[in-house]
C-alpha cells in the first residue's frame, strides 16, 4: 500500500515561470491537505480539498496560486509567476475522511525559484 | 484560531541523556487532535503520534514517551536514553477540523556523541 506520493521531489523555477506540484493520495483517501513550509519555520495550512471540491482555502494566497482534485488523477498546486519567496517545501497530506487528520504526509516537494 | 508554541528553538544533549521537548496548544475546540511529528535531514515528515483530547493518559512508546495535561494546554515529548539517530527536528501540531493541522516553528534537536 503505497503512502501518499508527491513529485517532483525538488523542482527549480526561474522566476515568473510556472510551477505544478503534484499529488496523489494514499489508495481510498479522497480527502486532501496542502501545506507549505518556509526555511526553518513550520509548516502552514494552505488548501483543504476532496474530490473536486475545495473546502477551505483560507491559507492559500489570494494571487497566484491555486489548487485542484480532479475526479481522475493526482491533486496539483499550482503557482503561477513564481517569486523567489515562493521557495519552500510543500507538502501534501491526505486522510481517508473528514477531520481524521491521522495525516499521512508525503515527501514534500522542494521548490527553489532561482 | 489554534497556536502552538514550541519554545525550545534549539536544544543540543550528548547521546543517552533523557531529553523534554515542551508544546504548549491553545484552542478554543472542545474535541481535537494535538500530534507529534519527526522531521530527520532528510526532510521527509515521520508522523510519531495522535493523542485525542478525551484522553489524558500518558503514552510510552519504546525510547518515547509523552506528557498530555490539558490543566496547563501542554503535550511534551520525552526521548529516554538519546541517540545519534534521534537528532532531527521536532513538530507538535493541533487540529482535527477542515482546517488542517497548526503546527508550531519545532524543535531543532541535537544529540551529540
Amino acid at each position: 500500500n503505497a503512502g501518499v506520493m508527491q513529485n517532483p521531489r525538488h523542482l527549480v523555477r526561474r522566476r515568473g515561470q510556472e510551477a505544478r506540484l503534484r499529488c496523489s493520495p494514499m489508495k481510498g483517501h479522497s480527502h486532501v491537505y496542502w501545506y507549505r513550509q518556509l526555511p526553518e519555520e513550520g509548516l502552514k495550512f494552505m488548501v483543504y480539498l476532496q474530490k473536486e471540491n475545495i473546502i477551505d482555502e483560507s491559507g492559500m494566497p489570494k494571487e497566484r496560486f491555486s489548487a485542484e482534485f480532479p475526479k481522475e488523477g493526482p491533486s496539483i498546486l499550482r503557482i503561477q509567476q513564481v517569486v523567489r519567496g515562493d521557495s519552500a517545501a510543500y507538502f501534501c497530506a491526505s486522510s481517508p475522511v473528514q477531520g481524521d487528520t491521522e495525516a499521512f504526509f508525503g515527501q514534500g516537494t522542494r521548490l527553489t525559484v532561482v | 484560531a489554534q497556536k502552538v508554541t514550541q519554545a525550545q528553538t534549539e536544544i543540543s544533549v550528548v547521546e543517552k541523556e533523557d531529553v523534554t521537548l515542551d508544546c504548549v496548544y491553545e484552542t478554543r475546540d472542545t474535541t481535537y487532535y494535538l500530534f507529534w511529528y519527526k522531521q530527520p535531514p532528510s526532510g521527509e515528515l515521520v508522523f510519531l503520534i495522535r493523542r485525542n483530547s478525551f484522553d489524558e493518559q500518558n503514552e510510552i512508546s519504546g525510547r518515547y514517551s509523552w506528557n498530555f495535561q490539558k490543566s496547563t494546554s501542554s503535550f511534551n515529548f520525552t526521548i529516554t536514553a538519546s541517540q545519534v539517530v534521534d537528532s532531527a527536528v521536532y513538530f507538535c501540531a493541533s487540529g482535527g477540523g477542515a482546517d488542517g493541522l497548526t503546527f508550531g516553528k519545532g524543535t531543532h534537536l541535537i544529540i551529540q556523541p
